[in-house]
């Protein structure tokens, strides 16, 4: 069965460190994976995509993750974390195609200033 | 990117009552969205898939009667909590993608719902 797993329930850094999120997914054919960002209360919003081509792909707010087929990972890094960047990540994988997400357990970021 | 509405974003009623949530693509059409809930401090789990004007599909475990779906419409489908109870309190959010290849389904804000 799909699965996606997150092994790090809450990270904390400091505004300016390198940040990086881990993402390990389950998965038989070739699969479609996202991360998105969660404020408190808010819904889900997309930060980047892979479905294909290039497995470095580069998202919004200076976000970028690579697919590495042969670890089953799909890892979040940001150079330079901002105090705006805490919130809640979900690594998810689509269970048919783009739909029917299946979601990991979320990593917390914390920064502290 | 293209938007989806969900509305209320909360909503707090008493036990033994219905609920009923909106969830809207406003810029697009789409034959099928998809509900979700999120439990405090939890991931998100696929409840069910909402099909215009046909039944909604549901994941397994997930109550049909208790959780009623609607697609009435290409831009609309709604999402009942049938006689509810403090134990359906939770933050459900709905997607829908846009029509067309590799295009990713888009989320609505989420509705938090408590049961008294």
């Amino acid at each position: 069965a799909q699965s996606v797993t997150q092994p790090d329930i809450h990270i904390t850094v400091s505004e300016g460190a390198s940040l990086e999120l881990r993402c390990n997914y389950s998965y038989g054919a070739t699969p479609y994976l996202f991360w998105y960002v969660q404020s408190p209360g808010q819904g889900l919003q997309l930060l980047l995509k892979y479905f294909s081509g290039d497995t470095l792909v580069q998202g919004i707010k200076g976000f970028e993750a690579e697919f590495k087929r042969s670890q089953s990972s799909f890892n979040l890094r940001k150079p330079s974390v901002h105090w705006s960047d805490a919130a809640e990540y979900f690594c998810a994988v689509g269970r048919e195609y783009t739909d029917k997400l299946i979601f990991g357990t979320g990593t917390r970021l914390q920064v502290f200033p | 990117g293209a938007v989806v509405s969900q509305h209320p974003s909360w909503v707090i009623c008493k036990s033994g009552t219905s609920v009923k949530i909106e969830c809207r693509s406003l810029d697009f059409q789409a034959t099928t969205m998809f509900w979700y809930r999120q439990f405090p401090k939890q991931s998100l789990m696929l409840m069910a898939t909402s099909n215009e004007g046909s039944k909604a599909t549901y994941e397994q475990g997930v109550e049909k009667d208790k959780f009623l779906i609607n697609h009435a419409s290409l831009t609309l489908s709604t999402l009942t909590v049938t006689s509810a109870h403090p134990e359906d309190s939770s933050f459900y959010i709905c997607s829908a993608r846009p029509p067309g290849a590799d295009t990713e389904a888009f989320f609505g804000q989420g509705t938090r719902l408590t049961v008294v």
